[in-house]
């Protein structure tokens, strides 16, 4: 059965600070792994999508890499804003199954 | 496109009642899912539809559960009778294949009292 882990659980940084979100899981035998975002009594928006032929993907101030042998991924987010504070959802598809990690909650102070 | 539809949004409920929660998803996608959310098991699948048909339902926690797509563009999940345990936000989730990007919904927040 495949686990996904989320660490830290929470994340506090001002306002400009670079956010760093790690995500590590357990079998390697991977479609491709997503980042969600989820605000408060909201759905999930996905943010970045990596198949797993690929290194990492980019979208405007998110980098998602992905190293599927050693089972770890890693969301970064330049300059953080305060409309940057939700929970971070980190998914790894095998097959057609999510398997979700518990998130990170993070909270960018102005 | 309006995204994954997913009615009622809440839903307060009386134990042993039956509670039916809709989804209309993206049109053109073939592939459905429902999930559920809650704080002790996070998100967990409860079923995946593929053309309108079942094809994974080892999700579904009891046979108070079931789940219909009766065309491509609707699906319901019911639960009959309902019980407190059941309490959690359900969402559906659809995508274009199997192994797309999945498209989630607002989520329908279940209580039962």
């Amino acid at each position: 059965k495949q686990e996904v882990t989320q660490i830290p659980a929470a994340l506090s940084v001002p306002e400009g600070e670079n956010l760093v979100l790690n995500c590590s899981f357990t079998d390697s035998a991977i479609y491709n792994l997503q980042w969600f975002r989820q605000d408060p009594g909201k759905g999930l928006t996905s943010l970045l999508l990596i198949q797993s032929s690929q290194r990492e993907q980019t979208s405007g101030r998110l980098n998602a890499s992905l190293d599927k042998s050693s089972g770890r991924s890693t969301l970064y987010i330049a300059a953080s804003q305060p409309g940057d504070s939700a929970t971070y959802l980190c998914a790894v598809q095998g097959d057609y199954k999510l398997s979700f990690g518990a998130g990170t909650t993070v909270t960018v102070r102005a | 496109d309006a995204g994954v539809i997913q009615s009622p949004r809440h839903e307060v409920t009386e134990m042993g009642q039956e509670v039916t929660l809709r989804c209309k998803p993206i049109s053109g996608h073939n592939s459905l899912f429902w999930y559920r959310q809650t704080m002790m098991r996070g998100l967990e699948l409860l079923i995946y539809f593929n053309n309108n048909v079942p094809i994974d339902d080892s999700g579904m926690p009891e046979d108070r559960f079931s789940a219909k797509m009766p065309n491509a563009s609707f699906s319901t999940l019911k639960i009959q009778p309902s019980e407190p345990r059941d309490s959690a936000v359900y969402f559906c989730a659809s995508s274009l294949g199997a192994t797309d990007t999945q498209y989630f919904g607002p989520g329908t927040r279940l209580t039962v009292l």
